[in-house]
């Protein structure tokens, strides 16, 4: 079965604070991509980062980062010095190779950066 | 265009009418994608086109909803005999269509659709 599992639902913090957002994956395939989305009041969701299965070397752009562990299934997403920009939710998702229909969503993590 | 364009942004209707969603993708996508969000929920996956193949209509959750595609291009997506529960956000999203699976989704703004 795949599965993505967000279990913070919301989150809240003050203005400047690091937070992670923790993403756990279940599939049996060994080739799959992770994907991160944001989703601002706006409405419109907006690409954040796609990462292949082979590939777990950690990524940082900019205040993002992320951090894949195959070994724990888990591909968090860490904010560093949050800004009230940052307020959002933020979905998770995986595909499986060669399976081009259908990502499986998490439920997203609401984030609330307070000033 | 540069984006993925839908409309209406909004929709208010009465319980029973048909309504019309429409997504113009991004020139070039030959993927396209209906998704369903409801209030605090996640994205549910309604229906697929790619290219010139038969579209994956696996998610549509009843025969009142349907959905084509237009040359290629333009997607429509229609709800007949609109239940209260149909009230959601409809999401579009197109992408190049790549073997791997390692599509990027570019989405549009939504559809906020509202049965009253």
């Amino acid at each position: 079965a795949q599965k993505v599992t967000q279990a913070q639902t919301e989150i809240s913090v003050v203005e400047k604070e690091d937070v992670t957002l923790d993403c756990v994956y279940e599939t049996r395939d060994t080739t799959y991509y992770l994907f991160w989305y944001k989703q601002p009041p706006s409405g419109e969701l907006v690409f954040l980062i796609r990462r292949n299965s082979f590939d777990e070397q950690n990524e940082i752009s900019g205040r993002y980062s992320w951090n894949f562990q195959k070994s724990t299934s888990s591909f968090n997403f860490t904010i560093t010095a949050s800004q009230v920009v940052d307020s959002a939710v933020y979905f998770c998702a995986l595909i499986n190779a060669g399976n081009n229909r259908k990502l499986i969503w998490g439920l997203g993590t609401s984030l609330a950066v307070n000033p | 265009g540069a984006g993925v364009s839908q409309s209406p942004s909004n929709k208010v209707t009465e319980k029973g009418k048909d309504v019309e969603l429409r997504c113009d993708p991004i020139s070039g996508h030959t993927a396209l994608y209906w998704y369903r969000q409801s209030l605090g929920q996640g994205l549910e996956f309604l229906i697929y086109f790619q290219g010139n193949s038969a579209p994956d209509k696996s998610g549509l959750p009843s025969d009142r909803f349907s959905a084509e595609r237009t040359g290629g291009s333009v997607s429509t997506l229609t709800i007949q005999r609109t239940q209260q529960e149909d009230s959601a956000v409809y999401l579009c999203a197109s992408s190049l269509s790549r073997g791997s699976g390692a599509n990027v989704l570019t989405f549009g703004a939504g559809s906020r659709l509202t049965v009253l």
